[in-house]
């Protein structure tokens, strides 16, 4: 089955910085890419999404990559803001939606 | 569009209780649902797959037993979480897909559920 590996677990960056975080997977049948952010108690939202037909899809500070061939994908949030502070999740599905995996989650923590 | 609701958001039960969740898509139809348990700092683990008219897929290493599913219409899941156990504490959310295809998953708003 598909196996998704999320680094770093913990991310602190200062304010105006940019931050990354990269996430791999396993399954080549997989081709949809989907980020959640999660604040504390609250739902995962999803934040930004890309397609295997894809290399790179941004929406305004947030930017994700794909790598097909080597299977890894990656977000950006650049000019970070505290409120940018949460838990990030990386998730790889099949088409069908059938298998549908998160990665173990990133803490953000934007410094003031 | 695409909510889903979840309810309670939090409960407290006894140990050999029983404790339903419920999960409904509001504003359109889903066929499928997700159950996910979240523990304290750790990612959303897949506990099963709800298909409405049929019987939930579990993971491995979930009681189905345990963790009764029903997806009795397009718009409502529910999870019952039988005979309780501390150990059964944790975060419990739903997730449903509007449509067939590459669509974001929606999230329910979560239940903690609290086994004394």
């Amino acid at each position: 089955g598909e196996n998704v590996e999320q680094h770093p677990s913990t991310l602190s960056v200062q304010e105006g910085d940019s931050a990354v975080i990269k996430c791999t997977y396993s399954d080549s049948a997989s081709n949809y890419f989907p980020w959640y952010k999660q604040e504390l108690g609250k739902r995962p939202q999803l934040i930004i999404d890309i397609r295997s037909n894809v290399g790179e899809k941004k929406d305004q500070r947030i930017a994700v990559t794909l790598n097909k061939t080597a299977k890894h994908f990656s977000l950006h949030i650049t000019e970070t803001q505290p409120e940018d502070s949460a838990v990030y999740f990386c998730a790889a599905s099949d088409p069908l939606g059938q298998n549908f995996v998160f990665g173990p989650g990133t803490r953000l923590s934007v410094l003031p | 569009g695409a909510v889903v609701s979840q309810h309670p958001s939090w409960v407290i039960c006894k140990s050999g209780t029983s404790v339903k969740i419920e999960c409904r898509s509001l504003d359109f139809q889903a066929t499928t649902m997700f159950w996910y348990r979240q523990f304290p700092k750790q990612s959303l683990m897949l506990m099963a797959t709800s298909n409405e008219g049929s019987k939930a897929t579990y993971e491995q290493g979930v009681e189905k037993d345990k963790f009764l599913i029903n997806h009795a219409s397009l718009t409502l899941s529910t999870l019952t979480v039988t005979s309780a156990h501390p150990e059964d504490s944790s975060f419990y959310i739903c997730s449903a897909r509007k449509a067939q295809g590459l669509y974001g998953y929606t999230f329910g708003s979560g239940t903690r559920l609290t086994v004394v």
